[in-house]
């Protein structure tokens, strides 16, 4: 069964930087789209980032982009989303999650805190 | 971007009766070449990630009890739960994946 694990979630002052990671095993990784979604308590769920399969396609939400990059290491397995100029409001726990058009498979999600 | 509203935010319902949760999307999500409903369903309970139970509108995902089932077309979609148990005390999310992802707000179930 596909597992997920992200990490390199913390805390982090406005402006900064972080970057989070997605360990993916249990199916094949290289084949399949993946996305990042994000969870805060007021905004309920956001779709932030995806990739396809051989990371030629990147796609973002409007709020993220010029300031988040969606990468992926197929050799490793691995999911990254690398955030800049982080804002309050990127305050959120990050969930790695596979697509097949929708999110078949999750992750426990990453939190990161954006506060001085 | 596709806008999902969800209704009602909240709804307590009595163990074995129906739970019907409502979803409305602000442009259809059918597509008119494979005549497929780009909306899924998922479930989540406290302190884990959601959990599809319903995609394409009306597939139960595998593993996914009968009691759960989703109908609707176009802009206005339902998910039931024929019988409400114990265990699907959660927050209900619909989704569309026609355009750029979004989710309704989510419908909080309890008994």
């Amino acid at each position: 069964e596909a597992q997920l694990v992200e990490s390199g979630g913390g805390l982090v002052q406005p402006g900064g930087s972080l970057r989070i990671s997605c360990a993916a095993s249990g199916f094949s990784f290289s084949h399949e789209s993946m996305s990042w979604v994000r969870q805060t308590p007021g905004k309920g769920l956001e779709w932030v980032a995806n990739t396809n399969a051989d990371g030629s396609e990147k796609n973002y939400v409007d709020s993220v982009k010029g300031r988040f990059t969606i990468s992926r290491d197929n050799a490793k397995n691995s999911l990254y989303l690398q955030m800049n100029s982080l804002r309050a409001e990127d305050t959120a726990v990050y969930y790695c999650s596979k697509e097949a058009y929708h999110f078949d498979y999750w992750g426990h999600g990453t939190l990161v805190t954006v506060s001085s | 971007d596709i806008v999902m509203i969800q209704s009602p935010d909240s709804l307590a319902v009595s163990l074995g009766e129906r739970a019907t949760i409502n979803c409305k999307a602000s442009q259809s999500v059918l597509s008119t070449s494979n005549k497929k409903n780009y909306l899924a369903w998922y479930q989540q309970k406290p302190g884990q990630p959601p959990k599809v139970l319903i995609y394409w509108a009306s597939t139960r995902e595998s593993g996914v009890p009968d009691r759960f089932s989703g109908s609707g077309s176009g802009t206005d979609f339902t998910l039931t739960i024929s019988s409400l148990q114990a265990e699907d005390v959660a927050v209900y999310y619909c989704q569309q994946y026609y355009g750029t992802k979004t989710f309704g707000q989510g419908t909080k179930v309890e008994i």
